[in-house]
């Protein structure tokens, strides 16, 4: 299995621009999660998704984030309009079964808002 | 808000000693987990301890947990160049299915 999977790798964009990062799970996993990591706030969980259904999105910033999960395989996470406060590195992580058992971290996506 | 609490933040020594990174965390929990992260890469996971449970080994890990205290250990055994990464660990509290990160320890361990 080739892990979960991010794209891009890395995305510099400027201030107001849309910006869509991408996830690909584990086959199989029920669960998928997406995390924000700065310096300042450390590992943030913004929204989990069971059998592509949202679950939790309180973690979610402001309304200029939105996350989709439109199938098994994909889910995406959008910010539109971007600002710089936005940049960070965005992880996604998947499961089996949720956060009883391990997660499974994608090599995450390096946002720079400009 | 985290619910996870790394001590120390950051961690130096020689390699052939052992390091011991410590957790407090403030609602009852299911599990606990601790995760390894190399720089510039995403978060592996290293070993899960559970509420009934007290103490758990992997290799050179040794996890202990003390739900009394609320808080958690992991010590890396004869510390390799290798190790050098930040160190999480993460709760899955009662409520929800959410596991949430603490600060990390930052060890380096010199050659």
């Amino acid at each position: 299995d080739a892990g979960v999977i991010q794209s891009p790798r890395h995305e510099v964009t400027e201030m107001g621009q849309e910006v869509t990062l991408r996830c690909k799970p584990i086959s199989g996993h029920d669960y998928l999660f997406w995390y924000r990591q700065t310096m300042m706030r450390g590992l943030e969980l913004l929204i989990y998704f069971n059998n592509n259904v949202p679950i939790d999105d309180s973690g979610m910033p402001e309304d200029r984030f939105s996350a989709k999960m439109p199938n098994a395989s994909f889910s995406t996470l959008k910010i539109q309009p971007s600002e710089p406060r936005d940049s960070a590195v965005y992880f996604c992580a998947s499961s089996p079964s949720g956060s009883r058992e391990k997660l499974f971290f994608g090599s995450g996506t390096q946002l720079s808002v400009l | 808000s985290q619910q996870g609490e790394e001590d120390p933040q950051a961690l130096s020594i020689q390699e052939g000693e052992n390091a011991t990174m410590n957790c407090s965390y403030k609602t009852s929990i299911n599990n606990l987990q601790w995760y390894r992260q190399n720089s510039g890469r995403g978060l592996v996971h290293l070993i899960l301890i559970r509420s009934n449970e007290r103490e758990k080994h992997s290799g050179r890990l040794r996890v202990t947990l003390d739900t009394s205290k609320k808080s958690s250990s992991l010590l890396i055994t004869a510390s390799r160049a290798a190790d050098t990464a930040s160190y999480f660990c993460a709760t899955d509290a009662n409520a929800g299915n959410m596991l949430t990160f603490g600060g990390g320890t930052r060890l380096m361990v010199k050659p």
